[in-house]
């Protein structure tokens, strides 16, 4: 149990135009994911919350307006990665939350690369 | 602020040694969680200590929560290729996880 899927595994844009990774739990229900932005070698670093029916809360530093986060549904999560320049390319991984330790279960992360 | 610090950041041993990786902080967190990632993968949740004092045992893996659930250790008993891997830990505090800098552990073979 506890299955994160992300779609795509990876992402290949020109700037300025947008991007949309979708986060589901596949065999939960998740109130409450999470996504996080990793520099190769680097650890894990929290963009925002996302929850569900509600607006996202987003970590300091980190542009609302540029990456947009949609938690429509118990099993799905959208990140939007607006007008994307090549300083937005990373490694973009959710996580979603589940039981009362709040342990978080990972998706496989999706790599953007903006030309 | 709640910071995680986690030591050694890099470690290259040969296969059938064994290793510890430690996770200190001077908050205390009321879970912590030790994940492991895989270049290009997400990572998997290996264990989640809640108890100060608790120990979990995985096969080789070996967690330990300290007494006052500000610290944690990761130890990997005759270590093998497959362990090979970044070894994160993550204290829980409310909903959000803080997560230590990672341990980039290689074994050789």
């Amino acid at each position: 149990g506890a299955v994160v899927s992300q779609h795509p595994s990876w992402v290949i844009c020109k700037s300025g135009t947008s991007v949309k990774i979708e986060c589901r739990s596949l065999d939960f229900q998740a109130t409450t994911m999470f996504w996080y932005r990793q520099f190769p070698k680097q650890s894990l670093m929290l963009m925002a919350t996302s929850n569900e029916g509600s607006k996202a809360t987003y970590e300091q530093g980190v542009e609302k307006d540029k990456f947009l986060i949609n938690h429509a549904s118990l099993t799905l999560s959208t990140l939007t990665v607006t007008s994307a320049h090549p300083e937005d390319s990373s490694f973009y991984i959710c996580s979603a939350s589940r039981g009362y330790l709040n342990e978080q279960f990972f998706g496989p992360g999706t790599r953007l690369t903006v030309l | 602020t709640q910071l995680l610090e986690q030591s050694p950041q890099f470690l290259s041993i040969q296969e059938g040694e064994n290793l510890t990786v430690y996770c200190n902080s001077s908050s205390v967190f009321s879970s912590l969680q030790w994940y492991r990632q895989e270049p290009g993968e997400g990572p998997v949740l290996l264990v989640t200590v809640v108890t100060g004092g608790e120990v979990k045992k995985l096969k080789r893996l070996t967690f330990q929560f300290g007494d006052a659930r500000k610290d944690s250790s990761l130890h990997i008993t005759a270590a093998q290729p497959g362990d090979t891997g970044l070894y994160l830990c993550a204290g829980g505090s409310n909903y959000k996880l803080t997560f230590g800098k990672g341990t980039l552990l290689t074994v050789n073979p």
